[in-house]
């Protein structure tokens, strides 16, 4: 079973407006930390957010906010008001265990590409 | 304060050829991971060091991949006998002592196996 699920390959958004970029994750693991990344072209990884599961709070950073419903095992990425400098891949990690005592190696979603309009 | 640097940026190589990549993490970070992406999908897990120790290794690594970090600080990455299916980007990823988990990427190397 996929650990990490992006069921969006495109998405599609106008400059200004939000959006939200879909993550499911499947653990038993009772302590678990998500991450989402941009990968613009060039290639390289780009931290952007982190919620821990213990996390009573969704996590935000700037223009980023994760929606959290642990419940659901979902951990959707919202973007607010889209820049044309946005587009890019996007991926949803998982680290399983807690950071004291796992390794803390990262599973890794697909991708959903976003592509900001003008 | 310098981020993840990899070396080189891009790799073409023949069949058969030995590769190297070198990777230098961020200076207070203890924790380096290696990953390889192919084409359209999500980086995957390689190996992951603790300081100079290697303490996870995925089955994606093969008798002919192997790593080191000697002093705790970069690590290389070596390939022997490239095939072409080890075409792909290599990601190297270092993070802080445990409570400071954000893994941080370099730009990657690019290789390319004729």
């Amino acid at each position: 079973a996929q650990k990490i699920t992006q069921t969006q390959p495109g998405m599609f958004v106008q400059e200004k407006e939000a959006v939200t970029l879909d993550c499911t994750y499947d653990t038993s693991d009772p302590s678990y930390g998500l991450f989402w990344y941009k990968q613009p072209s060039s290639g390289e990884m780009i931290f952007l957010i982190y919620q821990g599961s213990y996390d009573q709070q969704n996590a935000t950073e700037g223009r980023y906010s994760l929606n959290f419903q642990k419940a659901r095992k979902s951990a959707n990425l919202v973007i607010s008001a889209s820049q044309l400098g946005d587009s890019a891949m996007y991926f949803c990690a998982m680290r399983e265990g807690g950071g004291g005592t796992s390794y803390g190696k990262l599973t890794f979603g697909q991708g959903t590409i976003l592509t900001v309009h003008p | 304060d310098t981020g993840v640097s990899q070396d080189p940026r891009h790799k073409i190589t023949k069949r058969g050829q030995n590769v190297t990549f070198r990777c230098d993490p961020i200076s207070e970070h203890n924790r380096l991971y290696w990953y390889r992406q192919t084409l359209g999908q999500g980086p995957e897990f390689l190996t992951y060091f603790q300081n100079e120790a290697q303490l996870e290794k995925s089955r994606l690594l093969s008798d002919r991949f192997s790593a080191e970090r000697p002093k705790g600080s970069f690590s290389t990455l070596e390939i022997q006998r490239t095939e072409q299916g080890d075409s792909a980007m290599y990601l190297c990823a270092s993070s802080g002592a445990a409570g400071e988990e954000t893994q941080y990427f370099g730009p990657g190397t690019r290789l390319l196996v004729l």
